[in-house]
């Protein structure tokens, strides 16, 4: 059972557009949001995180949108570039349970120059 | 500052054998975590510690051992591999009380 629903599995922008990578989940004990991005031969990397009790968190170009009544949370990449093609994947987790993640089945991003 | 560090990079095993994927961190962080990586399936948790000596099962543990015998070092042993445990598999560590995962660069696998 996925405790992480993210979809969609691929996108394709242009350069400067918005993507937008929904996650959604049931389990409201969690209490960490994080997305991480991946380049191909490498390991994860948190790119931004959020907490239930804010709505919106801007880093740079990427902003997560929190809606804790819907169980749901995106991921926003303003202005993108090429460089930002990469894998996606959001996450959650809870603190009495060491920190143990349980993450989305990716999203796969392209760029287009 | 090498972070997460895993060896071997890459592997090719033959059904029934065994090996033992390392992974070492240098950020003195109290909690480890062994994921595996598939297509179309994110990333799943197959054992995790939080301490040295210490070690629990995740969402995919079985077929797979663990053991953390210093805070540093995280083992993941496969006493009998079989081709479903073809994947990346991903070693990860965190401090504690604070939800931020350092990843290292993954082990490729093939069981054949």
């Amino acid at each position: 059972q996925q405790q992480v629903k993210q979809s969609p599995q691929s996108l394709i922008v242009q350069k400067g557009g918005i993507p937008i990578i929904n996650c959604a989940y049931e389990n409201t004990a969690f209490d960490y949001f994080p997305w991480y991005q991946q380049f191909p031969g490498k390991g994860p990397a948190l790119l931004i995180a959020i907490r239930p009790d804010v709505s919106e968190k801007k880093e740079g170009r990427f902003t997560i949108s929190f809606n804790k009544s819907a169980k749901q949370f995106s991921l926003h990449i303003m202005d993108s570039q090429p460089g930002d093609s990469a894998t996606y994947f959001c996450a959650a987790s809870m603190r009495s349970t060491g920190n143990q993640f349980y993450f989305g089945t990716g999203t796969s991003l392209t760029v287009i120059p | 500052n090498a972070g997460v560090t895993q060896t071997p990079k890459f592997r090719v095993l033959k059904t029934g054998q065994s090996m033992t994927l390392l992974c070492a961190q240098d950020m003195n962080h109290e909690y480890m975590y062994w994921y595996r990586q598939d297509p179309g399936m994110g990333l799943r948790l197959i054992h995790y510690s939080v301490g040295e000596g210490t070690t629990a099962k995740g969402e995919v543990p079985d077929g797979y051992n663990v053991s953390r015998l210093k805070k540093q070092n995280f083992l993941l042993g496969l006493e009998s591999a079989a081709p479903s445990q073809t994947s990346v598999y991903f070693c990860a560590s965190s401090q504690l009380n604070q939800a931020r995962y350092t990843f290292g660069s993954g082990t490729r696998l093939t069981v054949v």
